[in-house]
Order: structure tokens, then C-alpha cells, then sequence
């Protein structure tokens, strides 16, 4: 397996807390993706990154942020949790040549209940 | 943006038969479809995967087949096992992001 980790692996918070979930890769890979997964609706892109500082909007970036300091950690920050955004969240890497001609390693997930 | 349908979203096949997931997408421009394999309690991996200039790829038991016409793609897995139970995914890219369909439960049963 690819060299991604992601924590916590388990999280439970309240509605209005602040979360961050990390991603730590150890392949130096350029790409770097964050999903969330729900029953019926497969994997949603949220941000992702293609290099340090370098991040753009997915298709449900809405209630999420990012952040790219380092090439290896790419974290995600619920600002303002809501019980919407309990899911399980997968991180990804791809090499450097771009998702659309490379493979996409995942995470393990983390999964987040909100209450 | 992208859109990928997926179906059905659950199969059942016995054991040994044949398996077929169908996927459409409606972005023209996408030219990379990958299918993922997802077994219970773990992280999405690689399978297969077809790029546009190709119609049909096979790997083993398992075949995908493109019909960027009709904009539609296809995972077959033949002889199926026990194994092979998990959810499928399929998706399309036409740049840095890869849409996914929402999913295929399948079960085969022995």
C-alpha cells in the first residue's frame, strides 16, 4: 500500500465545533485529494491540491477548507461542523503526472459523526 | 461539470456466473475511466482502467468496454468468486478531477 495515513480515524463532535482531519503522505506525490462517501452517492471531490500552497474547489467544497503547507500533509478543516458533513472522508494521492493519466491511492478514511 | 450514473447500484449473481456494471457520464471531453473495487471496511483500489483511444481492455476475469458515442463505459468480471463481493466504482476524468458513480454493491454468492 501507498504511504497515506490519515487521522483521526474516528472522530465524534458536536454541531458548531471546529474538525481538522490530516492526510500524510510519504511518496511525494503532487497530487493530493480529499473525498467524502455516502451511501448512494460514491465519492464526492471536496479540494484538492497540486502542490504546496496550490489547492482548488471540488464539487462540494461548501462548509470546507484546506490547507497545503508542506508537500506531504494536506489537512481538512470543517470550520463549523453540521450534521451534514457526518461521512466518511477519504484522502488521496496521485503521482505527478495528474489524475487524469495516473492512479489514485487512497487513505484509509476517517469517519466523522457530528451530532 | 462531470456527471457519472452508475447501475444497478446493488447485483446478486451465484457464483461462477457473470457480472455487468454499466456507467454514463456526460462530459464529452473526458478521456480517462477507471473502475475501483472497494471490499467492506476498506480503502477504494484500482482494478482496471480505459482510456479514450481504446474501445476494450481486459485483465483476466475482468473487461471494461468504452463507447465514447454513446458516452458509456462497462466493467464485466466473468467466472465470478466470493471475492469478488464488494462495491465497484466507476468513474471519469477530463483533467485533475475524477468523477465518480455512485456506486455497485455486488454479491456473489457461492
Amino acid at each position: 500500500d501507498a504511504g497515506i495515513t490519515q487521522s483521526p480515524r474516528h472522530k465524534v463532535t458536536e454541531t458548531g465545533t471546529p474538525v481538522t482531519l490530516r492526510c500524510h503522505q510519504t511518496e511525494n506525490h503532487r497530487y493530493m485529494y480529499w473525498y467524502r462517501q455516502d451511501p448512494g452517492h460514491g465519492l464526492r471531490l471536496i479540494h484538492y491540491s497540486y502542490g504546496v500552497k496550490d489547492t482548488d474547489k471540488g464539487e462540494v467544497s461548501d462548509g470546507y477548507s484546506v490547507s497545503r503547507s508542506k508537500t506531504e500533509d494536506f489537512l481538512l478543516t470543517l470550520e463549523s461542523a453540521t450534521s451534514s458533513q457526518t461521512s466518511v472522508y477519504f484522502c488521496a494521492i496521485s503521482d505527478t503526472r495528474g489524475v487524469d493519466t495516473g492512479e489514485l491511492f487512497f487513505g484509509e478514511g476517517s469517519r466523522l459523526t457530528v451530532l | 461539470g462531470e456527471n457519472v450514473e452508475q447501475h444497478p447500484s446493488t447485483l446478486s449473481v451465484q457464483e461462477g456466473d457473470s457480472a455487468v456494471i454499466k456507467c454514463t457520464y456526460s462530459d464529452s471531453a473526458s478521456n480517462y475511466f477507471p473502475w475501483y473495487k472497494q471490499e467492506l471496511g476498506k480503502r477504494p483500489q484500482l482494478i482496471i482502467d480505459i482510456r479514450s483511444n481504446v474501445g476494450e481492455k481486459k485483465d483476466q476475469r475482468i473487461a471494461v468496454t468504452l463507447n465514447k458515442t454513446a458516452k458509456h463505459f462497462s466493467l464485466h468480471i466473468t467466472e465470478t468468486q466470493p471475492e469478488d463481493s464488494a462495491v465497484y466504482f466507476c468513474a471519469a476524468s477530463a483533467g485533475n478531477m475524477l468523477t465518480f458513480g455512485g456506486g455497485t454493491r455486488l454479491m456473489v454468492k457461492p
